[in-house]
């Protein structure tokens, strides 16, 4: 079984761009995450979809953020202008059910803005 | 607000030395307290979850608890592949909120 499957595995763009992160999610998983790992820090949450419904999106740092998930299935996160302060390691994850069940991880987008 | 302290931040030991790390918490109606394994330029790896004080569950050399304010990971007689970071996370569905609440990590390193 596929797991979660994320791209690009590396981005390096400049301040002010537009970069897209992918994530595909297992298959058959209804429940998709977006986590951010700033260095030197704990991953953090950013926001939750159930199918192609934003659950929670509380952790969404500002609108220079987009999440979206057409269809339910894979989802693409946006980040527009860059900010240098975006550089970090972006987590997808999903999972079957809702609380209390495992997510597993995809293997991260590192982003650097220069 | 959920907070999750990890500690040691960093801890070495030799192969077959046994030991434990700690995930203390502060949160409102935990529902499921989580153990995952990071390795460099990787996601995090699920190991176990924890859902009531008193349980319990175990994998290879790997045991974890749970009591109301605190878990830890038992790694008995480690081995170099045992070499990783270790995540613990908590998630309260507070507000519909299915978030996990991660700590910084334990950086484990297991020399032959």
């Amino acid at each position: 079984e596929a797991g979660v499957t994320q791209f690009p595995s590396h981005s390096v763009i400049e301040k002010g761009q537009t970069v897209t992160l992918r994530c595909d999610p297992i298959s058959g998983h209804d429940n998709l995450y977006w986590y951010r790992r700033v260095m030197g820090k704990e991953i953090k949450f950013l926001l939750h979809f159930v199918k192609e419904s934003k659950q929670d999106e509380s952790g969404m740092p500002n609108n220079r953020f987009l999440a979206e998930r057409t269809g339910g299935t894979y989802s693409t996160l946006k980040v527009q202008p860059a900010e240098l302060e975006d550089s970090g390691v972006y987590f997808c994850a999903s999972s079957f059910a809702f609380t209390g069940t495992e997510a597993f991880f995809g293997q991260g987008t590192r982003l650097t803005v220069v | 607000e959920d907070q999750v302290t990890q500690s040691p931040e960093a801890l070495r030991l030799q192969e077959g030395e046994s030991s434990s790390l700690n995930c203390s918490y502060t949160v409102s109606g935990l529902r499921g307290l989580f153990w995952y394994r990071q390795d460099p330029g990787k996601g995090p790896e699920f190991l176990f979850t924890l859902y009531s004080a008193g349980e319990e569950k175990e994998k290879e050399r790997l045991k974890a608890t749970l009591t109301k304010k605190e878990s830890f990971l038992h790694i008995t007689a480690p081995k170099p592949e045992d070499s990783a970071t270790y995540l613990c996370a908590v998630q309260a569905p507070q507000g519909g909120s299915e978030k996990l609440v991660f700590g910084k990590g334990t950086k484990l390193t297991v020399n032959p």
